[in-house]
C-alpha cells in the first residue's frame, strides 16, 4: 500500500513570489505521481504527472515538479505566483501496475497582493 | 468533448430524505469513484466501482450506498442514515493505464436544512 504526506497544510505567499508545495510517498513499487489543484466549488484538474524519465516535469500555468526517488519526494514549484493561483493543492501517488490514486490531504496556497 | 457531469450542482435535503447524486462519464472508463470533501479534510473515498455491477466500500461508506447498472453512469445515493451528509461531493473515474490518471466531476454541494 501507499501513502502521501502534504508536509504544509497551508502556504500562504506574496505575488510574484517563489513557491513550493511538498510532497513525501512511501511506496514497496513502482509509482506514478500526480498533482492536482481546486479551484473554490469546482472539481480537481490535473497540473502535471511523472511517469517515468526526466526527474523535472512541467505542467500548465507555469509549474513544475521534481521527482527524487531517494527521498520519495515530488515537491511542486512556481518561480513567481498570481493571485490566481490561489487554490487547494493535491499530491496523489498511484501504482504502475493499477489505476487507483492515493491522495494527500492538501495544501492551501494563498497568494497575496 | 469527454467529461464527467455530476448534477445537480447545488442540492438541498431536508433531515430524514434520502437524495440521489448523479455521476455521469462518456470517456468510456471502467472505473468510477465517489469521494466526499469537508474543509481541512482532503479527499475521503465512499465508494468505487472497477466494473459494471460491482463495487467496493471506501473508507467512509456507512450511510451511503451506489449503484452501477451502466458503465456510463455512478450514482450515490445519501441516506438518512448519514448523520452528517453536509459536504462537496466529488465523483471521478479512471482509465485502466494507471499513466491516465483521474477526471474529476465539478462536484455537487450537498446542505441539509
Amino acid at each position: 500500500a501507499q501513502s502521501v504526506t502534504q508536509l504544509d497544510s497551508q502556504v500562504p505567499v506574496f505575488e510574484e513570489a517563489p513557491v513550493e508545495l511538498r510532497c513525501n510517498y512511501s511506496s514497496s513499487v513502482s509509482v506514478y505521481l500526480f498533482w492536482y489543484v481546486q479551484y473554490p466549488n469546482q472539481g480537481l484538474q490535473l497540473l502535471l504527472k511523472y511517469l517515468s524519465g526526466s526527474t523535472l516535469v512541467k505542467g500548465i500555468n507555469g509549474f513544475e515538479a521534481e521527482f527524487n526517488k531517494s527521498q520519495t519526494s515530488f515537491h511542486l514549484r512556481k518561480p513567481s505566483v498570481h493571485i490566481s493561483d490561489t487554490a487547494e493543492y493535491f499530491c496523489a501517488v498511484g501504482e504502475t501496475s493499477g489505476s487507483r490514486l492515493t491522495f494527500g490531504e492538501g495544501t492551501q496556497l494563498t497568494v497575496n497582493p | 468533448d469527454g467529461g464527467i457531469t455530476q448534477s445537480p450542482k447545488y442540492l438541498f435535503r431536508k433531515e430524514g430524505q434520502n437524495v440521489t447524486l448523479s455521476c455521469e462519464q462518456n470517456l468510456n472508463h471502467d472505473a468510477m469513484y465517489w469521494y466526499r470533501q469537508d474543509p481541512g479534510q482532503g479527499l475521503r473515498l465512499i465508494y468505487y466501482s472497477q466494473i459494471v455491477n460491482d463495487f467496493q466500500k471506501g473508507d467512509i461508506a456507512e450511510g451511503y450506498s451506489v449503484s452501477r447498472e451502466k458503465k456510463e453512469s455512478f450514482p450515490l445515493t445519501v441516506t438518512s442514515a448519514q448523520k452528517n451528509p453536509t459536504a462537496f461531493y466529488l465523483c471521478a473515474s479512471s482509465h485502466p493505464r494507471g499513466d491516465y490518471g483521474y477526471t474529476f466531476g465539478s462536484g455537487t454541494r450537498l446542505t441539509v436544512v
